[in-house]
């Protein structure tokens, strides 16, 4: 079975400045995708952004990136030049292709706090 | 927006009630899931669907039912319904590698 850690619970930054969200996962697949989650307090999970295990090249969206780490088994989060926008629960997941479908193991959570 | 709607966003019910939960999607996605949210344990799957007609457990679905006459829509079903099912609920569906897109999620508590 796969599983999903996420070792910070709360976290912390500075308008403007950059922040690093740790994951990391255990699986035996080989072929897999990982992916990271916003969560603000509407509710509304936002697919922020995503990782296929076969690309060794690292993923970004914007101020969003990411550090795959595929022989560790890390996946972290970095956002650059953080806004208070950015305040909200993030989850990392994890999913395989099962001939089609995909269900996701989520990490408990990081809430990330930005303070003007 | 991904065009999944779910219904209804918060609900108060009795213990040993039986409540469903309605998911609408307007995508013609062939899967669909249910998972519940709870603090401390992320999300959950709790049942999935690959079809009409076709579903599957998850991790956590004692206590609860699902149902697919139609492609758009996915019903969770609690038979009785129990303090401990007090949790957030989401629909999602989702292309194989591309991630899962969410309802609004519902708010359910069993009182």
């Amino acid at each position: 079975a796969q599983t999903v850690t996420q070792s910070q619970p709360e976290m912390s930054v500075q308008e403007a400045e950059t922040v690093t969200l740790s994951c990391t996962y255990d699986t035996s697949e080989s072929n897999y995708y990982l992916f990271w989650y916003k969560q603000p307090p509407s509710r509304q999970m936002i697919l922020v952004i995503r990782q296929e295990a076969y690309k060794q090249q690292n993923a970004t969206e914007n101020r969003f990136s990411v550090n795959f780490q595929k022989a560790a088994k890390s996946f972290s989060l970095k956002i650059s030049d953080s806004q208070l926008g950015d305040t909200a629960m993030y989850f990392c997941a994890f999913g395989v292709n099962q001939g089609g479908s995909e269900k996701l193991v989520f990490g408990k959570g990081t809430k990330l706090t930005v303070n003007p | 927006d991904a065009g999944i709607t779910q219904s209804p966003r918060h609900k108060v019910t009795e213990t040993g009630t039986p409540v469903t939960l309605r998911c609408h999607q307007t995508e013609n996605h062939r899967y669909m899931y249910w998972y519940r949210q709870d603090p401390g344990h992320g999300l959950r799957l709790i049942h999935y669907s690959y079809g009409v007609k076709d579903t599957d457990k998850g991790e956590v679905s004692d206590g609860y039912s699902v149902s697919r006459s139609k492609t758009e829509d996915f019903l969770l079903t609690l038979e009785s319904a129990t303090s401990s099912q007090t949790s957030v609920y989401f629909c999602a569906i989702s292309a194989s590698g591309h991630g899962a897109f969410f309802g609004q999620g519902t708010r359910l508590t069993v009182v």
